[in-house]
């Protein structure tokens, strides 16, 4: 059981916009942490998609986007390619105990 | 942008001690914090612990019993130990460079990964 909570799977057709949203609580994202996403392709390492909510680094196009919102935040995916088929995973801290990073249990992106 | 070279057994006998080192490049080993994450196969990603050469550490509270981690800095290795494994522990472990600067808890960095399987 993952401290924050994503959709297991989400589809879309290419070209079309999909999100994958993170649930947290107020131990972690409602406490102002940051939420990075990772994307991860079949048999590689996890890579960083967006840091600090809602910025890319250099090289990630800017189809890809995120937000915050209370004790939530949203990774969202427009004009979607064939390419973008990935495991996609959300970040934070939880300041629970001595504090420690949490991760979304990940989602699973399939292009249609 | 820092290269990180995870390296290690690839078999752990149950109830033995996983060892493995992260050899880092491209950077001091002293301008980061370093994390080590792990996944089970088929599974998600599981933050194992941070450790700074300054002497900070914090450990995922579900493994701070059986875990340690530490720093070499004349080899640029940071090394982790995970005792008492059982088939529950295989996974690929990552080491990750951990930031503490303007986005707290960024994992910018990642090694490729080593696999770790318990079995006897």
């Amino acid at each position: 059981q993952s401290v924050l909570t994503q959709p297991p799977s989400v589809s879309g057709a290419p070209g079309q916009r999909v999100t994958i949203s993170c649930t947290g609580s107020n131990s972690n994202i409602g406490a102002t942490y940051d939420v990075h996403w990772y994307q991860q392709l079949p048999g590689t390492a996890p890579k960083l998609l967006i840091y600090g909510n809602n910025n890319r680094p250099s090289g990630v196009p800017d189809r890809f986007s995120g937000s915050k919102s209370g004790t939530s935040a949203s990774l969202a995916i427009t004009g979607l390619q064939a390419e973008d088929e990935a495991d996609y995973y959300c970040q934070s801290y939880d300041s629970n105990l001595r504090g420690y990073v949490v991760f979304g249990g990940g989602t699973k992106l399939t292009v249609l | 942008q820092v290269q990180l070279q995870e390296s290690g057994p690839g078999l752990v006998k149950p109830s033995e001690t996983l060892s493995l080192t992260c050899s880092v490049s491209g950077g001091s080993i002293s301008s980061h914090y370093w994390s080590w994450i792990r996944q089970p196969p088929g599974k998600g990603l599981e933050w194992i612990g941070y450790i700074h050469y300054s002497g900070s550490l914090n450990y995922n509270p579900s493994l701070q019993s059986r875990v340690t981690l530490s720093l070499d800095t004349s080899k640029s290795q940071i090394s982790l130990k995970l005792n008492s494994v059982t088939a529950a522990d295989t996974a690929m472990y990552y080491c990750a460079t951990f930031s503490s600067s303007s986005y707290w808890a960024l994992h910018a960095d990642w090694g490729q990964g080593t696999l770790v399987t318990v079995s006897s």
